[in-house]
């Protein structure tokens, strides 16, 4: 059974780090891109960051959204099977479930086809 | 980074109803790029259709994707129960941009 389970939410104050983590099964890891999803309560879904599998000509690559950039990193183990999302300078508008996600293209087509049941992460004085 | 934006953000629909929900970018995109996913409350996203009209693996054929350019749509022929849920449409790359969703309420 395919499963990703995220751990490592939490209250912070703002300023504050946290490192989320995603342990994945049920599948070869390396094969994948992964991202990170955040959803505030009631709302809707922001896409924070990807990292590229292993096994490019390129190296693993990485990409962030605008909001997070210079401040959140994401990484990944294979050998563990589990990517990171190590989060600094943290602020209020980073509150939320935060998702991590597999990316569908090695598959040859274009999607996000399987999701965490998420980690809560709380920024707040 | 391309904006998606759905209507209705809220449908009121019955059991049995055809329902539609409309997505529409803010320029032209591949709808080899246009997702869907489903939500229900407590749960995490499950991706619904692919590449605008491709039912993902185990989604019953009362889903249906079509579209092009700008604007793409998803229809429930027929709905149950358990359709009841927000629905979001997905552009893959780039910013990988979501719309803010529908959500399908009982009537």
């Amino acid at each position: 059974e395919v499963q990703l389970v995220e751990s490592g939410g939490g209250l912070v104050q703002p300023g504050g780090s946290l490192r989320l983590s995603c342990a994945v099964s049920g599948f070869t890891f390396s094969n994948f891109w992964m991202h990170w999803v955040r959803q505030v309560p009631g709302q809707g879904l922001v896409w924070v960051s990807r990292i590229s599998s292993d096994g490019t000509s390129d190296g693993i690559s990485t990409t962030y959204a605008d909001s997070v950039r210079g401040r959140f990193t994401v990484s990944r183990d294979n050998a563990k099977s589990t990517v990171y999302l190590q989060m600094n300078s943290l602020r209020a508008e980073d509150t939320g479930t935060y998702y991590c996600v597999r990316d569908a293209s090695w598959f040859g087509y274009y999607g996000m086809d399987v999701w965490g049941q998420g980690t809560t992460v709380i920024v707040s004085s | 980074e391309i904006v998606l934006a759905q209507s209705p953000g809220t449908l009121s629909v019955s059991p049995g109803d055809r329902a539609t929900l409309s997505c529409r970018a803010s320029q032209s995109v591949s709808g080899a790029y246009l997702a869907w996913y489903q939500q229900k409350p407590g749960q995490a996203p499950r991706l619904l259709m692919y590449a605008a009209s491709r039912r993902a693996t185990g989604i019953p054929d009362r889903f249906s994707g079509s579209g092009s350019g700008t604007d793409f749509t998803l229809t429930i022929s027929s709905l149950e129960p358990e359709d009841f849920a927000v629905y979001f449409c997905h552009h893959y790359g780039g910013a990988y941009s979501f719309g803010q969703g529908t959500k399908l309420d009982l009537k």
